[in-house]
């Protein structure tokens, strides 16, 4: 069975940093393009980064140089380090995993992040 | 203002067809494949159409994805309750080197 398990999100104020984690097992997880996608409240769905197998990334417009996502194979874990906060980061992160192009195929079950004062 | 346009809402009666259209440009959608998710309320997406038209494991062959140019569609044909929920068409944008997102349309069963 396969597996995606978020942790790390929480309660921070504005500006500050979090270090979110997504721990897979029942994949091969190194030949996986893995992704973080948020939801705000009531909202639709917003890709947020990527990593590929070889550690190629990828950002949003809205989060470049913000955020940084990463991932260490030999734990079957991809991170996504959240600095610099705003309010409207606030929602709830999802990782995805991705084999050969077929779609973001495993979904955890999300980690919320709330940025207030 | 999502990238991809979908209709916000679709409704149709139990055993009717419900499509849902997914209008893009020739960065994303006219270059690559399209998938489609589908969000059941409070629970994460799921995967139901990859690669334009292709279902995983698993997907009732009641949904059905096609693509024409920079518009791509999803059929939910013999509309069951189970199907009301939000879904949410995707691609990858060559140009911008981003995964874009459609806004997502709300199924609802009448």
């Amino acid at each position: 069975e396969v597996q995606l398990v978020e942790s790390g999100g929480g309660l921070v104020q504005p500006g500050g940093s979090l270090r979110l984690s997504c721990a897979a097992s029942g994949i091969t997880f190194s030949g996986y393009d893995m992704h973080w996608v948020r939801q705000g409240t009531g909202k639709g769905l917003e890709w947020v980064s990527s990593i590929g197998p070889a550690g190629e990334t990828f950002y949003a417009a809205s989060v470049k140089g913000r955020f940084i996502i990463s991932r260490e194979n030999a734990k079957n874990s991809i991170y996504l380090q959240v600095n610099s906060l705003r309010a409207e980061d606030t929602a709830v992160y999802y990782c995805a995993g991705e084999f050969r192009q077929k779609g973001f195929a495993y979904w955890g079950q999300g980690t919320p992040v709330t940025v207030s004062s | 203002q999502s990238v991809l346009t979908q209709p916000p809402s679709a409704s149709a009666t139990p055993g009717q067809r419900v499509s849902i259209s997914c209008s893009g440009s020739s960065s994303n959608i006219g270059t690559k494949t399209v998938n489609w998710y589908q969000q059941l309320p409070g629970t994460a997406p799921k995967l139901l159409i990859y690669s334009d038209n292709q279902r995983p494991s698993g997907v009732p062959d009641r949904f059905s994805g096609s693509k024409s140019g920079t518009s791509a569609s999803l059929a939910i044909s013999g509309l069951q309750s189970e199907d009301e929920a939000d879904y949410y068409c995707a691609a990858w944008d060559n140009s911008l080197r981003v995964w874009v997102f459609g806004g997502g349309t709300k199924v609802t069963v009448l």
